[in-house]
C-alpha cells in the first residue's frame, strides 16, 4: 500500500511570496491532517478535513494559510504572503476515520519550508 | 487547554539498560494517548497506543489518569531503538487532531 505523498520535499522563498504545498493521502482514508512543525517542536495541528469538509481549523492562522480539500482526496495548503516564522516542516497525514482504533495517523515525509 | 509535555530534550542510556521516556498530560476530558516514532530519515509513525494496552518491540506505556502520566518504558534498550519519540494526545469524538509534546531524542549507546 502506498503511503501519504507530499510534494515538494524542499521549498525556499522569500517573505511576502506564496507557496502551495500538495498532499494525496492513503486511498480510501477519509480524514486529513496538516500539521506544521518548527524545528525543535512537536507537530502542530493546523486544519483537519473528514473528506471535502473542515472538522477543525481553530489553530490555522487564516490572515495568511488556507487549505483545501475539494474532491476529497487530495488536499492543497498555501501560504500568502509568507512570514520568515513561516519556516517549517509542514506535514500530511490521513486516518481511516476520526476515532477509535481507526484513527492511527499515518503521516508523509514533509515539505521542508525555508522563507528568507 | 491541552497540552503535552516531554520534559527530557535528550536522553542518553547504554545499551542493555532499562529506558523510561516520559510523557505527562493536561486535558480536561477522557483523552487518547499514543506515542509516535520517527528513525532517522523516516516518516513519523505510530509506535503504540493507550487504548490497545499492547507492547510494540518490547515498549509499554500505562496511562495513569491519577497522575495525568503516559511514560514508554522497555527493560533493556537497543541501538536500533535510537529516535525521536513523540507523546501525543488526541481529543476523541469526531475532531481528533492530535497534541504532540517538544519530543525525546533517544540515543542508545552501545
Amino acid at each position: 500500500e502506498a503511503g501519504v505523498a507530499q510534494s515538494p520535499r524542499y521549498k525556499i522563498i522569500e517573505k511576502r511570496q506564496s507557496v502551495a504545498f500538495w498532499c494525496n493521502p492513503i486511498s480510501g482514508h477519509a480524514t486529513l491532517y496538516w500539521y506544521q512543525q518548527i524545528l525543535g517542536q512537536g507537530p502542530k495541528l493546523l486544519i483537519q478535513f473528514q473528506n471535502n469538509g473542515v472538522v477543525d481549523d481553530s489553530q490555522l492562522p487564516k490572515d495568511r494559510f488556507s487549505a483545501e480539500r475539494l474532491k476529497g482526496v487530495d488536499s492543497t495548503l498555501k501560504i500568502q504572503p509568507a512570514k520568515l516564522e513561516d519556516s517549517a516542516v509542514y506535514l500530511c497525514a490521513s486516518s481511516l476515520a476520526g476515532t477509535g482504533v481507526n484513527n492511527e495517523q499515518f503521516f508523509g515525509p514533509g515539505t521542508r519550508l525555508t522563507v528568507l | 487547554a491541552q497540552r503535552v509535555t516531554q520534559p527530557e530534550k535528550l536522553l542518553s542510556v547504554f545499551k542493555g539498560a532499562p529506558v523510561e521516556l516520559k510523557c505527562n498530560y493536561s486535558y480536561s476530558g477522557s483523552p487518547e494517548l499514543f506515542w509516535y516514532v520517527q528513525y532517522s530519515r523516516q516518516r513519523l509513525q505510530l509506535l503504540l497506543r493507550h487504548i490497545s494496552r499492547e507492547s510494540i518491540k518490547g515498549f509499554t506505556a500505562d496511562l495513569n489518569k491519577g497522575e495525568t502520566s503516559f511514560h514508554l518504558k522497555k527493560p533493556f534498550a537497543q541501538e536500533e531503538d535510537s529516535a525521536m519519540y513523540y507523546c501525543a494526545l488526541g481529543s476523541g469524538g469526531g475532531a481528533d487532531g492530535l497534541t504532540f509534546g517538544k519530543g525525546t531524542h533517544l540515543i542508545i549507546q552501545p
